[in-house]
């Protein structure tokens, strides 16, 4: 029988390429993005975030783009490695607010 | 390195019966939370709490649930009457300052999966 919810988007990479993984949120209210990822069996761990009054944000190997004005939200992962194998979510949230709003995911898959 | 410890990784139990879900928070962190993830589904919040009080709660968080800081250290959830859709993970985080502020990273833990035969 079919498995409802377990079609994740799927980026398939081989080591040492970039990869850009794309999120899509859905409140124009937010004004704080952030990426998760997380392996299996874990919980989400905090990668980069970006504030609604920038456009992009760089970490190490990592770097966020933010487009307010189609709600979107990437991330790029540079030289990527097997390590970088997971799920990643972006959740969107709002000042003042604790809720965090997850977007559905995409699996990042990276062979050697 | 801190990190937000859960237990138990994973419980399995009958429709119907109380389960606690327990969680010891980052130990300077002040602001805690509860979300879920169904099997293959994308993280959804439950509800958060600071200064011994629910901040907000989504609409799953409904009369079956709650939550608890029974002492300095736990921050628990207890869900009264479970039912075959609570099956989840259910991943407690924590944070030093509320959302949206400079130091507002949320810290997860590992989850408890939760099994409602």
């Amino acid at each position: 029988g079919e498995s409802v919810g377990l079609h994740l988007p799927t980026l398939s990479v081989q080591e040492g390429d970039n990869s850009i993984i794309n999120c899509a949120y859905s409140n124009s209210a937010s004004d704080y993005f952030i990426w998760y990822k997380q392996e299996s069996g874990k919980g989400p761990q905090f990668i980069i975030d970006i504030r609604s009054n920038m456009d992009k944000r760089q970490g190490q190997r990592v770097t966020v783009l933010l487009n307010k004005t189609v709600k979107h939200l990437s991330l790029q992962i540079a030289a990527t490695q097997p390590g970088d194998s997971a799920v990643y979510f972006c959740a969107e949230s709002k000042s003042g607010y604790s809720t965090l709003t997850f977007g559905k995911g995409t699996m990042l898959l990276v062979s050697p | 390195e801190p990190e937000v410890t859960q237990t138990p990784s994973h419980q399995v139990t009958q429709m119907g019966q109380e389960v606690i879900l327990r969680c010891v928070p980052i130990s300077n962190h002040l602001y805690f939370y509860w979300y879920r993830q169904i099997l293959g589904q994308k993280v959804e919040f439950l509800v958060s709490f600071y200064n011994n009080e629910i901040s907000e709660k989504s609409e799953i968080f409904d009369d079956q649930f709650s939550v608890e800081r029974p002492d300095g250290s736990n921050f628990t959830l207890k869900i009264r009457s479970t039912k075959l859709e609570d099956s989840a993970m259910y991943f407690c985080a924590s944070s030093e300052a509320p959302r949206g502020a400079n130091t507002g990273e949320l810290f997860f833990g590992e989850g408890s999966r939760l099994t409602v035969l």
